[in-house]
C-alpha cells in the first residue's frame, strides 16, 4: 500500500512530556498538511508544507508545537510540554498541486491518537 | 474566510432507504466544495468534490451532491443506504486558489439500521 502512513498510531504520555509524530506522505506529493481532530469535530488545520517550505501555520498552533519537513518527504510534528488539552487525533494529509481551475485532492493518513494524562 | 455548517450531527436511516446529509457554507468568494467520509479508526477519504462545471457531482459508492449557489448548499445524497455506509461524513469548503485552506464542518454520523 502506498498511501499516507503515520507513526505511531497511538501515544499515551504524561503531562509535561514531549512527543513526536511522523508522517510519510505519498511519494510524489509535494504538499503535506497537519490537522488536529477532537471528538465530534472535523479536522482543524494546523500547518502545511510545500516541499520543504512551511507555508502557513495556524494561529491555533502554540509555540509548543513545531513541524518540520527537512527533505520535502516525511514530516514530523513535535509537541513540547504536553498538556491535557493536546489530547486529540493528529491527522496528516498529502497532495499534489493540481491544474488551475482544480483543487488538489488531499489523501489522509490513519492518524495518531494522543492521550495526555 | 469560509465556514461550513452541518446541522445534523447524527442521521439514522434504514437499510435501502434514501440518504440525505445536509451541508451549508458561508463565503464571500468563490468556493470549491468537498465531501469526505471517515470510517472508525481510519483517515478521511474523499467521496466527491465540486470545483467547476456541472453542479451535480457524482462520487464513489453511489453518492452524489448538488452545488446550489443560491442556497449556499451542497447536500450529499444516495438513493439506497447500505450497512457499509455507516460512518462519519464531513463537508468541507475552500477558496479557489491553490493556497486556500480546506475548512471542514463538524461532521454528521450516519447510522444504518437493518
Amino acid at each position: 500500500d502506498t498511501g499516507v502512513s503515520q507513526n505511531p498510531r497511538h501515544k499515551i504520555t504524561k503531562r509535561g512530556q514531549n512527543v513526536t509524530f511522523r508522517c510519510d506522505p505519498i511519494s510524489e506529493h509535494n504538499r503535506l498538511y497537519w490537522y488536529r481532530q477532537t471528538l465530534g469535530q472535523g479536522p482543524e488545520f494546523l500547518t502545511y508544507f510545500q516541499n520543504e517550505a512551511q507555508l502557513e501555520k495556524s494561529r491555533l498552533l502554540s509555540d509548543r508545537f513545531s513541524a518540520e519537513r527537512p527533505k520535502g518527504s516525511f514530516s514530523t510534528l513535535e509537541i513540547q510540554r504536553t498538556e491535557q488539552g493536546d489530547s486529540a487525533m493528529y491527522l496528516c494529509a498529502s497532495s499534489l498541486t493540481g491544474l488551475a481551475g482544480d483543487k488538489e485532492t488531499q489523501y489522509f493518513g490513519p492518524g495518531t491518537r494522543l492521550l495526555v494524562l | 474566510a469560509q465556514s461550513v455548517t452541518q446541522l445534523d450531527s447524527q442521521v439514522p436511516v434504514f437499510e435501502e432507504a434514501p440518504v440525505e446529509l445536509r451541508c451549508n457554507y458561508s463565503s464571500s468568494v468563490s468556493v470549491y466544495l468537498f465531501w469526505y467520509v471517515q470510517y472508525p479508526n481510519q483517515g478521511l477519504q474523499l467521496l466527491l468534490k465540486y470545483t467547476t462545471g456541472a453542479t451535480l457531482v457524482k462520487g464513489i459508492n453511489g453518492f452524489e451532491a448538488e452545488f446550489k449557489k443560491s442556497e449556499t448548499s451542497f447536500h450529499l445524497t444516495k438513493p439506497s443506504a447500505h450497512m457499509s455506509d455507516a460512518a462519519e461524513y464531513f463537508c468541507a469548503v475552500s477558496g479557489i486558489t491553490s493556497y486556500d485552506k480546506v475548512i471542514f464542518g463538524p461532521g454528521t454520523s450516519l447510522s444504518v439500521i437493518p
